[in-house]
């Protein structure tokens, strides 16, 4: 079946401009969840919805990073006033539901380069 | 707070040799333990995942990891290493109520 997946892959904006990084879960998935990932480490939890709702939003860097999911299903990572220190790669995962044992599936990612 | 370390940045293995890498963890609770591998420019992939029962856990790609309590670890280990695990692991750790944590990764390298 398909996976998580992620669009674009490769984006590359200019400092101070807005960008939307787009996911679609496994279908069926009720949990959803952004990481950002530098390089050189471990993804770093953002948010995380169960359903439409940001059940845990408490990784967001700033207020300039904000996330929905309005049907329960496709989501939306969204970046106001782009710096270069938002560059890093940005990961999706879904899980069936957000219980801790669940696994969470990884979208592959979308790369961000802010110049 | 939870937390997660893996003490290795890098391991190199002869293929055919037994792996590990190592990995502890730190939560409040009981925890919940994960593997994961990440190939360049891919997303990570789902290897085992530790959650009650047998401290032996299997997974994917002839994968295992054992979980140890007093020590508070969860080494991933693999009895014949191939040179396509080439990768680099990721040890997360998540309590029952949190978000789950990920280490800094360790790079594997399988030597031909």
């Amino acid at each position: 079946g398909a996976g998580v997946s992620q669009t674009p892959s490769n984006k590359v904006t200019e400092k101070g401009k807005y960008v939307e990084l787009r996911c679609d879960p496994i279908s069926g998935h009720t949990a959803l969840y952004w990481y950002r990932q530098s390089l050189g480490q471990g993804p770093e939890f953002l948010i995380y919805f169960q359903g439409t709702g940001a059940a845990d939003d408490s990784g967001l860097p700033n207020d300039r990073f904000f996330a929905v999911r309005p049907e329960g299903s496709v989501s939306t990572l969204k970046i106001q006033r782009t710096e270069r220190g938002d560059s890093a790669v940005y990961l999706c995962a879904s899980s069936l539901t957000s219980l801790a044992g669940d696994t969470q599936y990884f979208g592959p990612g979308t790369r961000l380069t802010v110049l | 707070a939870q937390s997660v370390a893996q003490p290795e940045d890098q391991v190199n293995v002869a293929e055919g040799n037994p792996l590990t890498v190592k990995c502890t963890y730190s939560v409040s609770g009981n925890p919940y333990l994960f593997w994961y591998v990440q190939y360049p420019n891919r997303g990570l992939q789902f290897l085992l995942k530790y959650i009650t029962g047998d401290n032996l856990v299997k997974g994917s790609y002839g994968f295992e990891a054992e979980f140890n309590k007093s020590q508070t670890s969860f080494h991933l280990k693999k009895p014949s290493a191939l040179v396509s695990d080439s990768a680099l692991y990721f040890c997360a750790v998540r309590d029952r109520d949190d978000k789950i944590i990920f280490g800094k990764g360790t790079r594997l390298h399988i030597l031909p």
